[in-house]
């Protein structure tokens, strides 16, 4: 089964309106931690956002938010205002458990491809 | 400037032609990993070192190896190349961060090393 898992391949948005990207996650791990990066067409990863297993607010980074529903297992990526600098590749990752080699592994989803119109 | 390089940026290559990608990082990082992204999959991790000396497999490690003389550097070396590693590459090393709730490692990644193997 699918660790980490992104079911929107790719998606459009118009320019000002908020955007919903999809994540769901699977681990037995009691402590974990979820992240976001874009990845812009550039090629480079870049980090966004991240929220702990233990954390009880939601994460939220400028016009970046995550919804976590640790029940679900959910942990969506909400960018608000959407500009045409958005367009991109999102992908969600998990790192799981403790100790310096669990704590710095990540395990990343397929991806959502973003395309913001003007 | 705090960052991590990589060299070469693209390689186009045949099989079974011996080659290195060279990893860099000027932040004194102890933890550096490869990972591979290929379409639909997201990036996986291929090895990983906690520190000089020590390091350690990751997801997909067949056909790679990994060495790490000094700490600044971790290359990967592909020493008989096959089409199915025509790939995205990036080298990461990361950090102990305090976020706004809790603390992550925060990964640091290269720009890509985009390799062809014909």
């Amino acid at each position: 089964a699918q660790k980490i898992t992104q079911t929107q391949p790719g998606m459009f948005v118009q320019e000002k309106e908020a955007v919903t990207l999809d994540c769901t996650y699977d681990t037995s791990d009691q402590s974990y931690g979820l992240f976001w990066y874009k990845q812009p067409s550039s090629g480079e990863m870049i980090f966004l956002i991240y929220q702990g297993s233990y954390d009880e607010q939601n994460a939220t980074e400028g016009r970046y938010s995550l919804n976590f529903q640790k029940a679900r297992k959910s942990a969506n990526l909400v960018i608000s205002a959407s500009q045409l600098g958005d367009s991109a590749m999102y992908f969600c990752a998990m790192r799981e458990g403790r100790g310096k080699a669990a704590g710095n592994k990540l395990t990343f989803g397929g991806g959502t491809r973003v395309l913001v119109k003007p | 400037e705090a960052q991590v390089t990589q060299n070469p940026r693209y390689l186009i290559t045949v099989t079974g032609k011996k080659l290195t990608v060279t990893c860099s990082q000027n932040m004194n990082h102890e933890y550096m990993s490869w990972y591979r992204q290929d379409p639909g999959l997201g990036l996986r991790q291929i090895y990983y070192s906690m520190n000089v000396e020590v390091t350690d497999k990751g997801d997909v490690p067949e056909g790679y190896k990994v060495s790490r003389k000094e700490k600044r550097n971790f290359p990967l070396i592909l020493e008989s190349p096959s089409p199915n590693q025509t790939s995205l590459y990036f080298c990461a090393s990361s950090v102990r961060t305090s976020g706004t709730f809790s603390s992550y490692n925060e990964q640091f990644f290269g720009p890509g090393t985009r390799l062809t193997v014909l």
